[in-house]
């Protein structure tokens, strides 16, 4: 079972739309989680840790649910800039951080 | 320096050939990652150094690989022998120690292998 799973998408959703995305993990001991975007052939870029009482940035929402596993994310009144791939990384108790393969997020006009 | 820097940001070599890339961390950063990442993948786990401590190579995915970190800065991924398998993007990361509130990324090198 992979470390940490998540959708793949595509989403593709019309500006002003709000979109969740999930992501689940694997290792009940997991200690830190975040999310990350990656644009198209760019690195991926710190998007916003995730606290255990849930989190929000703007237009971004972060919460956690330990007792079953999973993340998510959540992009209120979207914005053509949102269009990206979203990374969820989770950090056990050793070095690695544990990335998903990605969700893709296209906001049409 | 501000960001992470690596060098070359495209490399293409033949088949066979060695090639070396390059790291240079955030200044301050104690720890330093080395992944990869394929066309249409993930992010593949290769190498972490934290201070003097003794390397995590659990990711690398043969002996062709290798890595090292001088002076507890600049980290040099090698990979002998490269295989078409090889190419993808190598990217380094750099956080302080246990990165605790995630890490940063450089630009990546793209390396192809004909």
């Amino acid at each position: 079972r992979k470390e940490v799973e998540q959708d793949p998408g595509p989403f593709n959703v019309p500006e002003g739309a709000t979109v969740a995305f999930n992501c689940t993990y694997s290792n009940s001991a997991s200690q830190s989680f975040f999310w990350y975007r990656q644009d198209c052939r760019k690195e991926p870029k710190l998007l916003m840790s995730v606290y255990s009482s849930g989190n929000e940035d703007g237009r971004f929402t972060a919460q956690l649910n330990r007792a079953s596993q999973y993340i998510s994310l959540l992009i209120r009144d979207s914005k053509l800039s949102d269009s990206a791939t979203y990374l969820c990384v989770v950090k056990n108790t050793g070095n690695q951080f544990y990335f998903g393969t990605g969700t893709s997020l296209t906001v049409i006009p | 320096g501000a960001g992470v820097s690596q060098s070359p940001s495209n490399k293409v070599t033949e088949k066979g050939k060695d090639v070396e890339l390059r790291c240079d961390p955030i200044s301050g950063h104690t720890a330093l990652y080395w992944y990869r990442q394929s066309l249409g993948q993930g992010l593949e786990f290769l190498i972490y150094f934290q201070g003097n401590s003794a390397p995590d190579k659990s990711g690398l995915p043969s002996d062709r690989f290798s890595a090292e970190r001088t002076g507890g800065s600049v980290s040099t991924l090698t990979i002998q022998r490269t295989q078409q398998e090889d190419s993808a993007v190598y990217l380094c990361a750099s956080s302080l120690a246990g990165g605790w509130y995630g890490y940063t990324f450089g630009s990546g090198t793209r390396l192809t292998v004909v």
